[in-house]
């Protein structure tokens, strides 16, 4: 099994400009998460999506800040416009979900380490 | 939210038993201990997870206490490779989301 898979792992950009971080999630896994990681707050949950559909995104940040899952297999968290305070490492992990069962495991991707200039 | 409490920082030497406590004094009847390990700049690594008994895998042990008002995950013989940020969270029930807290640096020195 591949693993979680993100890409880009680098993202370098300009102040305005649109982001996009992909992610895909374990084959067989229903529930998808992206969580920022930074120095000063550590690892925050911004949104989690079961079978496809979000389930829960109050730790969106704001506005600027979107993600969607069009199928199983593919996963986006978009900036737009990007802001310096955006910088951050992004990770998605994603976990089999059964109902409320007490063996569901996150796994994690190696991230994407974001740099807005 | 993340309803634990860990020291920010430990030292351990290579080959000795490392002993991680973690303090979820508020924890609920239904809500499970899990433990994660984050080597530097990789993705969080599942170490292990409880209710109330004593749980153990080819990783690490977890030792909850009766109570259920603290844990402490162990190492068994701890190598340099184990250094790493070690989260003890605790599961909400009602949602499937993993709080992450500060965790604890666990430095391994030969």
């Amino acid at each position: 099994d591949a693993g979680v898979i993100q890409s880009p792992r680098h993202e370098v950009t300009e102040m305005g400009q649109e982001v996009t971080l992909r992610c895909k999630p374990i084959s067989g896994h229903n529930s998808l998460f992206w969580y920022r990681q930074t120095m000063m707050r550590g690892l925050e949950l911004l949104i989690y999506f079961n079978n496809n559909v979000p389930i829960d995104d109050s730790g969106m940040p704001e506005d600027r800040f979107s993600a969607k899952m069009p199928n199983a297999s593919f996963s986006t968290l978009k900036i737009q416009p990007s802001e310096p305070r955006d910088s951050a490492v992004y990770f998605c992990a994603s976990s089999l979900t059964r109902g409320q069962g007490p063996n569901e495991k996150l796994f994690f991707g190696s991230g994407t380490q974001l740099s807005v200039l | 939210d993340a309803k634990t409490t860990q020291p920010p920082s430990m030292d351990c030497a290579e080959g000795r038993a490392a002993n991680l406590p973690c303090n979820h004094s508020t924890i609920s009847g239904n809500e499970y201990v899990y433990w994660y390990r984050q080597i530097h700049s990789q993705g969080p690594q599942y170490i292990i997870h409880g209710l109330k008994n004593n749980e153990t895998n080819e990783m690490a042990s977890l030792i909850i206490t009766e109570d259920r008002k603290s844990s402490t995950l162990i190492l068994p013989h701890a190598t340099l490779r184990d250094t790493a940020v070690y989260y003890c969270i605790v599961r909400v029930y009602n949602f499937n989301k993993f709080y992450f807290g500060s965790g604890t640096k666990l430095n391994v020195k030969p």
